[in-house]
């Protein structure tokens, strides 16, 4: 039980673009997801917060613009990167607890983001 | 917000012996601690959690020590085999009105030489 899932596992795309990127809880209800940036031989960062039905909450130093995340259901998370640009390029991780769950979280398997 | 410091950074140790990771937190409301493997290009996969109630907790070859007082915590792992080898991360997690998120350390690039 708990697995999480992310969408693309990996993607292209030019300088200038958007791409979107889906996390999904299959087999539990998420009321809260969270999304990370991890750049090689780095930590993982935490970028915002999100809670179904709600605005999400960003972490200082993230540009809710350019990240933006909607939390449009009970098992779907979605982030996408506006107008991007080489230095976005890095692993995207969400993450998603359940409702009866307080401290836990599950990973998603990552999304390598590349802008060329 | 919190601060969670990791050392070492790398960690190489013979098979069989111990190895021991440190972290420090910033903020005396975090109450909850778990430690991350991750594998390169995969996903970070829960080894043991430790709460602020607790001061110790172990499982198999693997425990986990808190001090509350210090704001400090630490891995440790005993009879270390090869695939004991990964990037760990320490974290830390309190009370939010949003959704006691996760702030973790900087990692530690363990290598176990068989």
């Amino acid at each position: 039980g708990a697995v999480v899932s992310q969408h693309p596992s990996w993607v292209i795309c030019k300088s200038g673009t958007s791409v979107k990127i889906e996390c999904r809880s299959l087999d539990f209800q998420a009321t809260t997801m969270f999304w990370y940036r991890q750049f090689p031989k780095q930590s993982l960062m935490l970028m915002a917060t999100s809670n179904e039905g709600s605005k999400a909450t960003y972490e200082q130093g993230v540009e809710k613009d350019k990240f933006l995340i909607n939390h449009a259901s009970l098992t779907l998370s979605t982030l996408t990167v506006t107008s991007a640009h080489p230095e976005d390029s890095s692993f995207y991780i969400c993450s998603a607890r359940p409702p009866d769950r307080v401290y836990e979280q599950y990973f998603g398997p990552g999304t390598r983001l590349t802008v060329t | 917000g919190e601060n969670v410091e990791q050392h070492p950074s790398t960690l190489s140790v013979q098979e069989g012996d111990s190895a021991v990771i440190k972290c420090t937190y910033s903020d005396s409301a975090s109450n909850y601690f778990p430690w991350y493997k991750q594998e390169l290009g995969k996903r970070p996969q829960l080894i043991i959690d430790i709460r602020s109630n607790v001061g110790e907790k172990k499982d198999q070859r693997i425990a986990v020590t808190l001090n509350k007082t210090a704001k400090h915590f630490s891995l440790h792992i005993t009879e270390t085999q090869p695939e004991d080898s990964a990037v760990y991360f320490c974290a830390a997690s309190g009370p939010s009105n949003t959704g006691n998120q996760f702030y973790f350390g900087t990692g530690t690039s363990l290598t176990v030489i068989p």
